[in-house]
C-alpha cells in the first residue's frame, strides 16, 4: 500500500533563507508525486507534481521538488523564503489511480 | 477556471443532527472526493466517486454516508453527528487518472457540540 511521510510537522524559516520541507513515499509502483499548498481558510492548490517524465520539477512560486527514487524521496525547496510562503504544505502519492494519499501536512511558518 | 463549491464553510450542529455537506463543481469532472483534514493526520479520504451514482469507501467511511444523483454535485452525510466528527471537510474533483490535477473547494468546518 502507497504511503507518505512528511519529516516536521513545523518548520520555521527566516525571510530570505532556504526553504527545505521533507518527503518520503512508499510505493509499490512507480509513483506519481505532488506537492499541494493551503493558505488560511483555504482548500488545497496544486504546487507541483511528478509524472516520471525529470526528476527535477519546477512549480508555482518559486518552488521545485526532486524525485530520487533511491532514497524513496519528493523533496519540495525555495531557494528563498517570502513572508507570502507562510502556509500549510502536503505531500501525496498515487499510484496511477485516481486516489491519492496525502501526508501528515507540514506548517511552515517565515520570520522577518 | 475550476471552481468547486462547498455550500458551507461553517456549520455548528448538536450530537445526533443528521448533517448535509454539499459540493458542487461546475467542469464536469468525473471524480470526486471527500476528506477529513485533522492537526497532525493530513487529508484522509472518506469516500469518493467514479460517476453518477457510483460510490467507493475510502479510508476512513465509518459514520458517512455520500450521495452523487448529478455528475457535478456530491453529497456527504452524517446520519447521527457525533463529537468525534468536529473537522474540517475537503471536497475535491478530478478530471480523469492519477497524474491529474485535484481541484478543491474550501472546506467545510463542522463543530459538533
Amino acid at each position: 500500500a502507497q504511503s507518505v511521510t512528511q519529516l516536521g510537522s513545523h518548520v520555521s524559516v527566516s525571510e530570505g533563507a532556504l526553504v527545505l520541507l521533507r518527503c518520503n513515499y512508499s510505493s509499490s509502483v512507480p509513483p506519481y508525486l505532488f506537492w499541494y499548498v493551503q493558505y488560511p481558510n483555504q482548500g488545497l492548490q496544486l504546487l507541483l507534481k511528478y509524472t516520471s517524465a525529470a526528476t527535477l520539477v519546477k512549480g508555482i512560486n518559486g518552488f521545485e521538488a526532486e524525485f530520487k527514487k533511491s532514497e524513496t524521496s519528493f523533496h519540495l525547496t525555495k531557494p528563498s523564503a517570502h513572508m507570502s510562503d507562510a502556509a500549510e504544505y502536503f505531500c501525496a502519492v498515487s499510484e496511477g489511480a485516481q486516489k491519492l494519499v496525502f501526508g501528515q501536512g507540514t506548517r511552515l511558518t517565515i520570520n522577518p | 477556471d475550476v471552481k468547486v463549491t462547498q455550500s458551507s464553510r461553517y456549520l455548528v450542529k448538536r450530537t445526533g443532527e443528521k448533517v448535509f455537506l454539499e459540493c458542487v463543481q461546475d467542469m464536469d469532472h468525473e471524480n470526486m472526493f471527500w476528506y477529513r483534514q485533522d492537526p497532525g493526520l493530513g487529508l484522509r479520504l472518506i469516500y469518493f466517486s467514479y460517476d453518477v451514482k457510483m460510490k467507493e469507501k475510502g479510508d476512513i467511511p465509518e459514520g458517512y454516508s455520500v450521495s452523487r444523483e448529478k455528475k457535478e454535485r456530491f453529497s456527504l452525510i452524517l446520519e447521527s453527528a457525533s463529537t468525534n466528527q468536529t473537522s474540517m471537510y475537503l471536497c475535491a474533483s478530478i478530471v480523469g487518472g492519477g497524474a491529474g490535477e485535484l481541484f478543491f473547494g474550501e472546506g467545510s468546518r463542522l463543530t459538533v457540540l
